[in-house]
C-alpha cells in the first residue's frame, strides 16, 4: 500500500535558522513527489516537485529537497528561514501507475521572529 | 489564470442534516479530485473524476456520500445524511491531465469548513 509518512508534527524555529523536515514514503513502484505548503489561512500550494533526473530539485521562496531512492526519503530544506514560513508543509507521494496522490499528516512549521 | 473555486467556505449543519459543496476546477483542467482533510492530517482523496467519468472513489463513503460532474466541468459534493466525523475541510483539487504525466500537478481550491453539531 501507498504511504507517506512524516518525522515530525511541530516544528518551532528562529528567524535565520536552517530548517529540515523529514518524509518517506512507501510505494513499491514509481512515484512522483511533491511538498505543499499552506500559510494561515490560505489553500495549499505547490513548493516543489519531483519527476526524475536530478534528485536535488529547487521550489519557490528557497526551498529545496532531496530525494533519496535507496532511503524512500523526499526531506525539504532551507537554510534560512523566515517569520514568513510560518505555516503547515505537506509531503505528498503519486504513484505513476495508480495516478493516487497520498498524503503525509503535516508538519507545522512556527517561525519566531 | 483563475484558480479553483469553492462554495461554501463554511458550512454548520446538525447531523444528520445534508450538506452540498461545489467546485468549479480551472478552466481546461479534465481532472478533478475531491478531499477530505480532518483536523491533523494530510488531505484524503474521495474521488477522482476524468471529465465526467469517475475514476476512482474507492475512498468514498457511498452510503452518505455522492459525487458527480455531469458536464465535465463543475462538481458537487454530497453528504447526506452527515456524521459528526464528517467535520473537516472539504478540498477540490484539478489538473490538466491525471497522474503519471509531467501537467499532473494538482491545484487546490481554498476548501469548505464543515461543522457537524
Amino acid at each position: 500500500a501507498q504511504s507517506v509518512s512524516q518525522h515530525n508534527h511541530h516544528v518551532i524555529l528562529s528567524e535565520a535558522a536552517s530548517l529540515e523536515l523529514g518524509c518517506n514514503y512507501s510505494y513499491g513502484g514509481t512515484v512522483n513527489l511533491f511538498w505543499y505548503v499552506q500559510y494561515p489561512g490560505q489553500h495549499l500550494q505547490l513548493l516543489l516537485k519531483y519527476f526524475s533526473g536530478d534528485p536535488l530539485v529547487k521550489g519557490i521562496k528557497g526551498f529545496e529537497a532531496e530525494f533519496i531512492k535507496s532511503k524512500f526519503s523526499f526531506n525539504l530544506r532551507k537554510p534560512s528561514v523566515q517569520w514568513s514560513d510560518t505555516a503547515e508543509y505537506f509531503c505528498a507521494a503519486l504513484g505513476v501507475d495508480t495516478g493516487k496522490l497520498i498524503f503525509g499528516q503535516g508538519t507545522t512549521l512556527q517561525v519566531k521572529p | 489564470e483563475a484558480g479553483v473555486a469553492q462554495s461554501p467556505r463554511y458550512k454548520i449543519i446538525e447531523k444528520r442534516q445534508s450538506v452540498a459543496f461545489w467546485c468549479n476546477p480551472i478552466s481546461g483542467h479534465a481532472t478533478l479530485y475531491w478531499y477530505q482533510q480532518i483536523l491533523g492530517q494530510g488531505p484524503k482523496l474521495l474521488i477522482q473524476f476524468q471529465n465526467n467519468g469517475v475514476v476512482d472513489d474507492s475512498q468514498l463513503p457511498k452510503d452518505r456520500f455522492s459525487a458527480e460532474r455531469l458536464k465535465g466541468v463543475d462538481s458537487t459534493l454530497k453528504i447526506q445524511p452527515a456524521k459528526l466525523e464528517d467535520s473537516a475541510v472539504y478540498l477540490c483539487a484539478s489538473s490538466l491531465e491525471p497522474g503519471g504525466s509531467l501537467t499532473n500537478e494538482q491545484f487546490f481550491g481554498p476548501g469548505t469548513r464543515l461543522t457537524v453539531l
